[in-house]
């Protein structure tokens, strides 16, 4: 069966440090990725999308990055973190677009920024 | 955007069954209806997906409207494992992706 693996799962950053979030997914090749960020009251917002190795869609420009450097890892990156960056970040994976296929999602990281 | 109409909050009895209902008067006519539910501090869980017929599943069953501008999941008997958000939504950002609304929070009493 398939799993998803995020990690940590919460953070304490202080503003203008570098971030570091990573997902790896185990039982499935050649996912589709994304990286959500959900804000409490605003819904989910889709910051990355990968439909393969070194494949990465930004959904929104601010200061995060992604990455894959592997066929079942996405990280998400930043180099200086912002007080807006605080939020629960979700990873999330689906085989393919056809027949609606659903997303499944880690447990998420709860990334607070002082 | 995925635009849904959702009840803020629904409350149920331990062992009885819940219908959670959902508006969603622009999905395309190709568009999968989604359900997920999300308890606090996880990530939210696929719960069901359906495109015209009704659709049953191990946890749910989902009823969608001839003219697709509603659907109702359905739990047969509810537990108080299932007292979460539930949302109602489509792969409808321009990547595919997903977009929840505010969702139904349920509450569960034993």
């Amino acid at each position: 069966s398939q799993t998803i693996h995020q990690w940590p799962a919460t953070l304490v950053q202080p503003v203008g440090s570098p971030l570091s979030l990573e997902c790896t997914v185990e039982g499935t090749s050649n996912p589709n990725l994304y990286w959500y960020r959900q804000a409490a009251g605003r819904g989910l917002q889709l910051l990355f999308y990968s439909v393969g190795i070194g494949q990465i869609s930004s959904e929104v420009p601010q200061n995060l990055s992604a990455s894959r450097p592997q066929d079942r890892q996405f990280i998400l990156s930043s180099k200086k973190l912002l007080l807006s960056d605080s939020g629960f970040y979700l990873c999330a994976w689906s085989v393919g677009v056809g027949e609606g296929q659903p997303q499944h999602f880690g447990d998420g990281t709860r990334l607070s920024i002082l | 955007d995925a635009k849904t109409t959702q009840p803020n909050s629904m409350e149920s009895n331990e062992e009885e069954p819940v219908h959670l209902p959902c508006n969603h008067s622009t999905i395309s006519g190709t568009d999968y209806i989604h359900w997920y539910r999300q308890l606090p501090s996880q990530g939210p869980e696929y719960v069901i997906h359906g495109l015209t017929s009704n659709v049953n599943n191990r946890m749910a069953s989902l009823a969608i409207a001839e003219d697709r501008k509603s659907s109702t999941l359905i739990l047969h008997r509810a537990t108080l494992r299932d007292a979460a958000v539930y949302y109602c939504t489509w792969l409808g950002g321009s990547q595919g992706n997903l977009i929840f609304g505010k969702g139904t929070k349920l509450s569960v009493k034993p």
